[in-house]
């Protein structure tokens, strides 16, 4: 089986631009959450989503978005960057319906430097 | 509070001995699921094992295992026989079932160095 994938893998923006990463998780996997990692605050949880619905949240301001289509892959948006995005945004997928404990595998992320 | 604690910052260990990173977690949920993942310097997240909270022993996976200690709270990876290539950082991550969702708490990491 194919693992998860993530594009691009490296991105450049300016302060202002908005950039839309894309995630497509394993074969048959429904569930896909995205995390933000950067030196400072670590790994921290920014959505999940499942079967095309946003089902978790983490604590990040609106600028963050996303979305899951109905073949489950799944982008997520930054509008109007700042620097402090600059990070490598790693998507995970699970075949987890709900609780229980599905293993997340997680693609190679996506390096974002906003400039 | 932090709901998972890596003290370690770095460890590091000469090729083919064992190693020990700790990690202890925080949580009111009776059930709960304790993972392991490496990830060397190119970014990806590569999962290595599993621990669920009900599980009776502990988990082994070739040269990982995870010494789980229930009562304190702790789920330490030993890497027995260390290569070169398990150089990476290592988190410590805890998923709570009584939520539903899929979602990760993830330690601050501890970075692994083996010499030869």
């Amino acid at each position: 089986k194919a693992g998860v994938t993530q594009t691009p893998r490296y991105l450049i923006k300016t302060r202002g631009q908005q950039v839309t990463l894309s995630c497509s998780p394993i074969s048959g996997h429904r569930s896909v959450s995205w995390y933000q990692q950067t030196p400072g605050q670590g790994l921290q949880f920014l959505f999940e989503y499942f079967s095309e619905t946003q089902r978790n949240k983490g604590n990040f301001p609106g600028r963050f978005s996303g979305r899951q289509f109905s073949n489950s892959r799944s982008e997520m948006n930054v509008s109007t960057l700042e620097l402090g995005d600059s990070a490598l945004y790693l998507c995970a997928s699970s075949s987890a319906a709900s609780g229980g404990g599905e293993t997340q595998y997680f693609g190679p992320g996506t390096r974002l430097l906003v400039l | 509070a932090q709901k998972i604690t890596q003290t370690q910052p770095g460890m590091f260990v000469q090729e083919k001995e064992a190693v020990t990173l700790d990690c202890t977690y925080d949580t009111s949920d009776p059930s709960y699921g304790l993972f392991w993942y490496k990830q060397p310097s190119s970014g990806e997240m590569i999962f290595l094992i599993y621990q669920g909270s009900y599980d009776q022993q502990n988990a082994t996976e070739g040269r990982y295992s995870l010494n789980f200690q229930k009562a304190r709270k702790s789920a330490n990876l030993v890497i027995s026989a260390s290569q070169l290539g398990d150089s990476a950082m290592y988190f410590c991550a805890m998923r709570e079932v009584v939520t539903g969702y899929s979602t990760l708490t993830f330690g601050k990491g501890t970075m692994l160095l083996v010499s030869p």
